[in-house]
């Protein structure tokens, strides 16, 4: 059973960079598939920030373009988020979900469980 | 401001059905395929229909999808307890060349 899990601060200051890690297990090879990375705010609901597709190419949200960087560490079955400059409006749950092509098209097929950011001085 | 519209609540009692609308637009549920996600809140959401109606192995025959020009459906009959959820609507956006979402309905089991 594939399993994924964010780790990083539960608190960053505003300016500054969030960092989180999705860890994969349960996944016989992390390159073959893309992942995503996903967040839901009150204020928000939930929005999609960005993916990095299995040869490591990146796509990112338009609204988000310009703060975000994604990667893959296959060595470790992970994959990073970063996201700089935060604001009060980063302030959410964030999730990593991997995608799956199947009838041709793309589905999130499994999530984490989410890890709350809180960016506050 | 989610770009898909969701209703933010539907309840009905046990056994009963209930059916949740997701409103989009040609750019995105008009021409793309559309996905529903079962939240638990503390739990990784789980995808129940994807390509619009079809479910993942696994996924009860009580959920069924259906899409009909931008809008899009999710029924649940022979309503549980187990049940009681958010539910949220997801398609790929051509000219917000983005995933959009909707704002999640919640469902509640009288």
């Amino acid at each position: 059973q594939v399993q994924l899990q964010e780790s990083g601060p539960g608190l960053v200051k505003p300016s500054e960079t969030l960092s989180l890690t999705c860890s994969v297990s349960g996944d016989d090879s992390i390159t073959k598939y893309s992942w995503s990375w996903i967040r839901q705010s009150p204020k928000k609901g939930v929005e999609w920030i960005g993916n990095i597709y299995n040869n490591g190419t990146t796509k990112y949200n338009p609204s988000l373009r310009s703060r975000v960087t994604m990667s893959v560490e296959t060595s470790k079955n992970q994959i990073s988020l970063k996201l700089k400059s935060v604001t009060t409006a980063d302030t959410a749950v964030y999730y990593c979900a991997r995608e799956s092509v199947l009838t041709g098209v793309i589905r999130f097929d499994y999530w984490g469980q989410g890890t709350l950011v809180t960016v506050s001085s | 401001q989610s770009v898909l519209t969701q209703p933010p609540s539907v309840s009905e009692a046990p056994r009963q059905r209930v059916t949740i609308s997701c409103s989009g637009s040609n750019s995105n549920i008009g021409s793309n395929a559309v996905s529903w996600y079962q939240h638990l809140p503390g739990k990784a959401p789980k995808l129940l229909v994807y390509h619009d109606l079809l479910l993942p192995a696994g996924v009860p025959f009580r959920f069924s999808g259906s899409k009909s020009g931008t809008s899009a459906y999710l029924a649940i009959t022979g309503l549980q307890s187990e049940d009681e959820a958010d539910y949220f609507c997801a398609a790929w956006d051509a000219s917000l060349n983005a995933w959009v979402f909707g704002g999640g309905t919640r469902v509640t089991v009288l």
